[in-house]
């Protein structure tokens, strides 16, 4: 298993600004993930955070918008740039601790965003 | 990505068993299928996965159909605090899952 804690768990944010989110994981993981869940939604994904290189961004999420370090196997960073109130949401931080489809997946408790 | 489809809500007794459907046609053979469950103001949190045998856990069992293209998560009886959201998702070997709508489960005392 995997214990995840976030920073912060929410923040309420002005417009325009911009906020880093940190994932810490107790053990060495191979892979993390970064979702969002909208209020009353279900999760979308991110992007997948690579160790020592480029995030891999899904469809509708840039770089440059949603910019992500992975430093090493048990830290991430998500920053929110140039917020809108649209991005208000949950950000969740996600591990696996195998790369096949077999491996379970752990969840950090969230970061709530409220922009205003 | 493979798409799950599930109802929107169920309500359910307490100490009553939970049948929560699953349709996921379009699986590949290499597959895995998890579920996971939302609590209120919580992550979501791992309760099951198989390939294509039946699984049984303490938290829950799951019952795969022999085609795979659906599956039932069934909870034996239902206490109140399994009043959640539960995600169907399908797990690939590249890594990644995507979510879908999920099912609102409700337990009525």
């Amino acid at each position: 298993s995997a214990v995840i804690s976030q920073k912060p768990s929410r923040d309420i944010c002005q417009r325009g600004t911009s906020l880093t989110i940190q994932c810490q994981v107790d053990s060495q993981v191979t892979m993390m993930f970064w979702y969002r869940q909208q209020p009353g939604q279900s999760l979308t994904l991110i992007a997948t955070a690579n160790q020592g290189s480029e995030a891999t961004y899904e469809s509708g999420f840039v770089i440059d918008k949603f910019p992500i370090s992975r430093p090493n196997l048990t830290f991430s960073t998500l920053t929110v740039s140039n917020m809108s109130p649209e991005d208000s949401s949950i950000y969740l931080c996600s591990v696996r601790t195998v790369r096949t489809g077999a491996g379970e997946q752990y969840f950090g408790p969230g970061t709530r965003l409220t922009v205003t | 990505d493979a798409k799950t489809t599930q109802p929107n809500s169920m309500e359910s007794n307490e100490e009553e068993p939970v049948h929560l459907p699953c349709n996921h046609s379009t699986i590949s053979g290499t597959d895995y299928i998890h579920w996971y469950r939302q609590l209120p103001s919580q992550g979501p949190e791992y309760v099951i996965h198989g390939l294509t045998s039946n699984v049984n856990n303490r938290m829950a069992s799951l019952a795969i159909a022999e085609d795979r293209k659906s599956s039932t998560l069934i909870l034996h009886r239902a206490t109140l605090r399994d009043a959640a959201v539960y995600y169907c998702i399908l797990n690939t070997n590249a890594g990644k899952s995507t979510f879908g709508d999920g099912t609102t489960l409700t337990v009525k005392p």
